[in-house]
């Protein structure tokens, strides 16, 4: 399957801001996902880029898409301690049918 | 609506037993979705369906089977449990397929093979 890969741990401080960064392999893929996992619970869709724009800003939320390096970063502003979590970076191709999840980042948020 | 809902939340197995994770999903979507969960390695899929009737493999389908009888349900079956299969499952679903709709997850199944 596609590779996506993300770094494993993130530490800031309460007011930063955060960039969590994804790689992807699929030089096909359609959409980029941004996914939220709280302790104990399923995936939250966050954000999502189609592959054409290069930014997505949603609140406190800004998507960037380098397609020429296959990298997605998310960067969050204002970072709560509710902000803490683990994110997942996905993509999925041209077909739609399946979606391929990096690693996770685990965020955490020091108050 | 109740979403996706999965049952149950926790199970522990002995090597070689079988079981059932149930999975349903009120939103009338096509498409359902089986992934595991393990430390570090971020989600992979088990098997997909696209609607009622039709099933696919996914990443990792060795040592499990769906089937997709009604649009709402989507069990995923272990029949010789093992301990690589201990694993967080999660089942998803979305409308259609395209990318350009959200998938929903879940809350998941923490199994548990010794």
């Amino acid at each position: 399957g596609e590779d996506v890969e993300q770094s494993l741990f993130l530490s800031v401080r309460e007011g930063d801001s955060s960039v969590i960064n994804c790689t992807y392999t699929d030089s096909s893929s359609t959409y980029l996902y941004w996914y939220k996992q709280e302790p104990g619970a399923g995936l939250q869709l966050l954000t999502y880029i189609f592959s054409n724009m290069d930014m997505k800003q949603d609140q406190r939320l800004t998507v960037l898409l380098n397609k020429k390096d296959k990298h997605l970063s998310l960067r969050i502003a204002d970072t709560q301690t509710g902000d803490s979590a683990i994110y997942f970076c996905a993509e999925s191709p041209n077909t739609g049918n399946q979606f391929y999840f990096g690693t996770g980042t685990s965020l955490t948020v020091i108050p | 609506n109740a979403g996706v809902t999965q049952t149950p939340k926790f199970r522990i197995l002995k090597i070689g037993q079988s079981m059932t994770l149930q999975c349903t999903q009120d939103m009338n979507h096509n498409y359902m979705y089986w992934y595991r969960q393990d430390p570090g390695m971020g989600l992979k899929l088990i098997y997909y369906s696209v609607g009622a009737g039709i099933t696919d493999k996914g990443e990792v389908p060795n040592g499990y089977n769906v089937s997709r009888s009604t649009t709402e349900d989507f069990p995923l079956r272990l029949e010789l449990a093992a301990p690589s299969q201990t694993s967080v499952y999660f089942c998803a679903s979305n409308l259609r397929g395209g990318g350009d709709n959200e998938q929903f997850f879940g809350p998941g199944t923490r199994l548990t093979v010794l």
